[in-house]
């Protein structure tokens, strides 16, 4: 079985200021990964995803993370935030070839002017 | 493009009776769709998989009986909570998966916020 931990329930930070979210997960098989973005009062979307491949994944709205199987970790980052980047962020992580999702419990990032 | 919509958006029933909330891909075919629950603050919960024209499979721990799944079609697929209980009052959401897509990549509909009182 896998599991997710999001270590940080909140992460506030200032506009332009970078971010990492950061996301360990638990496996004993090879998985995918993902983060997801939960606007207030919206379903979530899809910021990027690691499926296989260079372990450096860009995604929308110009954040990117990197999958390092050694450290099992797949921390979500960005080089300047902005105050539209405020709402939940979720790791997500499924058996390779599965599509059973299983998440962290959310990170809230809160950017202040 | 993927658009996922879920009816209604929120809802309040009381105990014991049952309610019906739908899932619907709306520019899309979706071979597989998910259901979720997610509680105040916590993670989102998978409850079931349910694929058109096939029974749901549902995870462990969640009551087949009382959560309802029928997916009808390629386009639409309906949870409904039967026999309402306070303890039932959640987020529940929705995701579907291109039939032509991505296999592992999900589209979310907005939830629906159930109370039971």
């Amino acid at each position: 079985a896998q599991s997710v931990t999001q270590l940080d329930s909140q992460v506030p930070v200032f506009e332009e200021a970078p971010v990492e979210l950061r996301c360990n997960y638990s496996s004993s098989v090879s998985v995918y990964l993902f983060w997801y973005v939960q606007y207030p009062n919206q379903g979530l979307q899809l910021l990027l995803k690691y499926l296989s491949g260079s372990t450096l994944v860009k995604g929308i709205n110009g954040f990117e993370a990197e999958f390092n199987k050694s450290q099992t970790s797949f921390h979500l980052r960005k080089p300047s935030v902005h105050i539209s980047d405020t709402a939940e962020y979720f790791c997500a992580v499924s058996q390779r070839g599965f599509q059973k999702l299983v998440f962290g419990t959310g990170t809230r990032l809160l950017v202040s002017p | 493009g993927a658009v996922v919509s879920q009816h209604p958006s929120w809802v309040i029933c009381k105990s014991g009776t049952s309610v019906k909330i739908e899932c619907r891909s709306l520019d899309f075919q979706a071979t597989t769709m998910f259901w979720y629950r997610q509680f105040p603050k916590q993670s989102l919960m998978l409850m079931a998989t349910s694929n058109e024209g096939s029974k749901a499979t549902y995870e462990q721990g969640v009551e087949k009986d009382k959560f309802l799944i029928n997916h009808a079609s390629l386009t639409l697929s309906t949870l409904t909570v039967t026999s309402a209980h306070p303890e039932d009052s959640s987020f529940y959401i929705c995701s579907a998966v291109i039939r032509t897509g991505n296999p592992y990549e999900q589209y979310f509909g907005p939830g629906t916020r159930l109370t039971v009182t």
